[in-house]
């Protein structure tokens, strides 16, 4: 099975920051590579799919960039409504596998 | 706008079984592959099941391969997952989700509460 990490686990960030979120896979996985966002109580979200295509109707201070094993998120501007969990994913091969998540806190 | 109610969610003991379904609306159900992903309490996501458009594909994890049965009735638009042989460690929430691509989970249910428990 392909494994995927992300670092940190946990960040506490502001209102305004500027937040980078990595996730690595353990072998490559080309851009086959998806993050979601789940704040407490709720179901996940998609935000970006196949490493970068912002899905419809996600603000644009997501974006996402990589590929082959190394990839990250980023959120410009961070508000106070992206305080959440996010998860990357990886479809490359079965089993699709999630990363652990990335806990966002307010500072 | 797309939606997904998941039902069927329960209290059941170790080694009995459910059935979860999932009903939806908004979208055609026949363009896409649909999943069933789990989150146990406090934890992360696993995929658990997918089945093609056709349902002559499905995929299973290794931890509910022979227990679990995926299928779908593209004429109520419905998605179901049959639950065998339950344990203690398929307790989580159930998302039922569409899939995008396919290969990703472009929108999502609320969930149904499963807990296996003696």
């Amino acid at each position: 099975d392909i494994q995927m990490t992300q670092s940190p686990s946990s960040l506490s960030a502001s209102v305004g920051d500027r937040v980078s979120l990595t996730c690595r896979a353990s072998q490559t996985i080309n851009i086959h590579l998806h993050w979601y966002q789940q704040k407490r109580g709720a179901a996940p979200k998609l935000l970006i799919y196949e490493a970068s295509k912002l899905q419809s109707g996600v603000p644009s201070r997501f974006s996402g960039s990589g590929s082959g094993t190394d990839f990250n998120l980023t959120i410009s501007s961070l508000q106070s409504e992206d305080f959440a969990t996010y998860y990357c994913q990886q479809s490359y091969i079965t089993p699709r596998t999630f990363g652990q998540g990335t806990k966002v806190e307010i500072k | 706008q797309v939606q997904l109610v998941e039902s069927g969610g329960a209290l059941v003991k170790p080694g009995g079984s459910l059935r979860l379904s999932c009903v939806v609306s908004g979208f055609t159900f026949t363009g896409y592959y649909m999943s069933w992903i789990r989150q146990a309490p406090g934890k992360g996501l696993e995929w658990v099941s997918y089945i093609s458009i056709g349902g002559s594909t499905v995929y299973y994890a290794d931890s509910v391969e022979g227990r679990f049965t995926i299928s779908r009735d593209n004429v109520k638009n419905s998605l179901y997952l049959q639950m065998n042989d339950l344990r203690d460690d398929d307790t989580a929430v159930y998302y039922c989700a569409r899939e995008g691509g396919p290969n990703w989970a472009d929108h999502w249910g609320q969930g149904t509460l499963v807990t296996v428990s003696s």
